[in-house]
């Protein structure tokens, strides 16, 4: 059955530190992996891996695939109170899936 | 380049009744995906159109149908509402090609009472 989940299901971390989530797979006909970040409204696109091992960054935030070992990992580093969100990883393949993500809180 | 757009924003209707949205997808994006979200069940995929057929298709009951148009506009009917549809109804476009880029209108919040 394919499957995308998201760990941890939460998070709260002080401005400044560092945080990775994780997103493992199960998917057939693999495509792609896509990080979305949902405030109070619709998911906005962060990237889209398709190969292993090339690291996709912008700014503080980067992302790696592993189509070995099945996963992804989305990192933020000096996070700020901005980027309290919901995290969402998304997969296509024979159709799309969505995890049901990781909601981050930042406290000042 | 103008966003998704989607219409209505709100719409309350009651049970037994049916209900269409609409998403204008971004000039030049000839997919349309839509998606239901719901605190419990998060985002579920619906279907997927591409150059006005259906592409790809999740796991829901038939009463939830849609169509694409030739300028890639694309429609969702639901039949027969329930109170468990109640959700947000997100589209999203993309250019359809591998990968699958997709970006994210601001949805249509569906209340059945």
């Amino acid at each position: 059955e394919d499957k995308v989940v998201q760990s941890p299901l939460s998070l709260v971390v002080h401005e400044g530190d560092t945080v990775t989530l994780n997103c493992s797979y199960e998917v057939t006909n693999f495509r792609s992996l896509l990080w979305y970040k949902q405030e109070k409204k619709a998911p906005t696109f962060l990237f889209m891996l398709t190969s292993s091992g090339i690291e996709k960054k912008s700014g503080r935030l980067s992302s790696i695939l592993d189509k070995k070992e099945l996963f992804s990992i989305l990192n933020i580093t000096a996070t700020q109170t901005g980027d309290s969100a919901v995290y969402l990883c998304a997969l296509t393949g024979n159709q799309f899936y969505f995890g049901t993500g990781t909601s981050l809180t930042v406290i000042p | 380049k103008a966003g998704v757009t989607q219409t209505p924003r709100y719409l309350i209707k009651t049970r037994g009744q049916q209900v269409t949205l609409s998403c204008s997808p971004i000039s030049g994006h000839r997919s349309v995906s839509w998606y239901q979200q719901t605190p419990g069940q998060g985002l579920q995929f619906l279907f997927e159109y591409f150059s006005e057929t259906q592409r790809n298709k999740g796991n829901f009951p038939g009463r939830f149908s849609g169509r694409q148009f030739s300028n890639s506009r694309s429609e969702m009917n639901v039949s027969t509402l329930e109170l468990g549809d109640s959700a947000l109804y997100l589209c999203a476009s993309s250019l359809g090609v591998e990968g699958y880029e997709q970006y994210f209108g601001p949805g249509t919040r569906l209340t059945v009472t």
